[in-house]
């Protein structure tokens, strides 16, 4: 069964900044993977699937890259409003396995 | 624009049922593969189920398979999630979600996300 491992579980950064957030499968995906951004009470917000490829409005600081087992989404130039837990996804096989999120705050 | 619009959350007791609703807007139905994922109160997100373009062809996580049932009504745009024999670890927030295209397996519309609580 896989399972996909976020890591860190909360990450505290100062705005202007860039984070880093990882997950990593336990098996090879490909490059079959989605990030997402969810704010408190609100559904989460497609940010990135296929490992870089940005959803329809999503602004470029925002960016994915990784392949087989290690994924990463990089937030640059961070604003207050990136302040969400961000969880990533794997859809191959039918599976549609979440990671158990890395909680973003900004400093 | 695209919209997904949910209703028919509440409170059920343990063994019991309800239906969600999900209605769309902006786009069709039957031209997307659709979802229905749930997140348990400060939890993560959990896909629950998956139904195919002409409706025919469902997935279930091992969780729900049995006592969950998706459907979708082409004449009125709409998706649907019959739950029965409900258990209190089935509490969580339930949304309906729209894959970006065909086998792509990302979600980039969701409905706002009603709630179930299963409780005597």
């Amino acid at each position: 069964e896989l399972v996909l491992m976020q890591s860190p579980g909360t990450l505290s950064v100062s705005p202007g900044e860039a984070a880093t957030l990882s997950c990593r499968a336990s098996q090879n995906i490909g490059i079959d993977l989605a990030w997402y951004q969810q704010k408190p009470g609100r559904p989460p917000r497609l940010l990135i699937y296929g490992s870089f490829t940005r959803a329809t409005g999503v602004p470029d600081r925002f960016s994915g890259s990784g392949s087989g087992t290690d994924f990463s989404l990089t937030i640059s130039s961070l604003q207050t409003e990136d302040s969400a837990v961000y969880f990533c996804q794997n859809y191959a096989h039918w599976s549609h396995r979440f990671g158990q999120g890395t909680k973003l705050e900004i400093k | 624009q695209v919209q997904l619009v949910q209703s028919g959350g509440g409170v059920v007791q343990p063994g019991g049922s309800l239906t969600l609703s999900c209605a769309a807007s902006g786009f069709t139905l039957s031209r997307y593969y659709m979802h229905w994922v749930r997140q348990a109160p400060g939890k993560g997100l959990e896909w629950a189920t998956f139904i195919s373009l002409e409706g025919t062809n469902t997935l279930y996580a091992d969780s729900v398979k049995g006592r969950f049932t998706v459907s979708r009504d082409t004449s009125t745009n709409t998706l649907y999630l019959q739950m029965n024999s409900l258990r209190p670890d089935d509490t969580a927030v339930y949304f309906c979600a729209k894959e970006v295209g065909l086998g792509t397996g990302a979600f980039d519309s969701w409905g706002q996300g009603t709630l179930v609580t299963v409780s005597s």
